[in-house]
């Protein structure tokens, strides 16, 4: 089955760290650039960061920019995002998604995880 | 970086109605532009890429329109599955941006 999955959420104070993860399975995961999306409680999607099939390339969006690192292993299919100097605007459900076959649209998604920063 | 925006931000129909989304891009995006439906609780689903191409699976009610900043969702004839809320998505920019979404309620 095609699918990917989030895992690593929860509550952090503000100031701390947390690493998410996505499992993916059923497709050629080093082929396609996989992205973060988040949305805060009642809120609409944002787009957090992108890293290219191979790894070698990855964007922000400003609002996370040099707090925020997305890496990847294609050999264990696994996508993550290393989050520091968390703020209370963090706080949201983070989805995983992978591009689409004809463009950088989104076509698979996680169902997300929650990430929680308290003050 | 590419700010987009999306009217109505409510919309209220009724089952067999024909309704239409708008979005605008702040500068063109040709047709690098992306819908999709979500509903509470649940991971946002696509309907239609590159503007105007509906994605596998999709109901045919479903259909996009527009390039350069300005584009449309339609749905032609409103099904009790089809409340829930849409978004725009741009992919011209490196940093792709959604817009604020539309909720489509039930009248």
């Amino acid at each position: 089955e095609v699918q990917v999955l989030e895992s690593g959420g929860g509550l952090v104070q503000r100031g701390g760290s947390l690493r998410l993860s996505c499992a993916a399975s059923g497709f050629t995961f080093s082929s396609y650039a996989m992205n973060w999306v988040r949305q805060a409680p009642g809120k609409g999607l944002e787009w957090v960061s992108v890293i290219s099939g191979s790894g070698g390339s990855t964007y922000y969006a400003d609002s996370v920019k040099g707090r925020f690192t997305i890496s990847r292993d294609n050999s264990k299919n696994t996508l993550s995002l290393q989050m520091n100097s968390l703020r209370a605007e963090d706080t949201a459900v983070y989805f995983c998604a992978k591009v689409g076959q004809w463009g950088r649209y989104f076509d698979l998604w996680g169902r997300g995880t929650l990430v929680t920063v308290s003050s | 970086d590419i700010q987009m925006t999306q009217s109505p931000s409510t919309l209220s129909a009724s089952v067999g109605d024909r309704v239409t989304i708008t979005c605008r891009a702040s500068q063109s995006i040709s047709s690098w532009l992306a819908w999709y439906q979500q509903k509470p609780g649940k991971a946002p689903n696509l309907l239609i890429y590159r503007a105007s191409s509906l994605e596998s699976g999709v109901p045919s009610r479903f259909s996009g329109s527009g390039s350069g900043t300005e584009f449309t969702l339609t749905i032609s004839s409103l099904q009790p599955d089809d409340f829930a809320t849409y978004y725009c998505q741009q992919y011209d920019s490196d940093l792709y941006t959604f817009g604020q979404g539309t909720k489509l309620e039930i009248k």
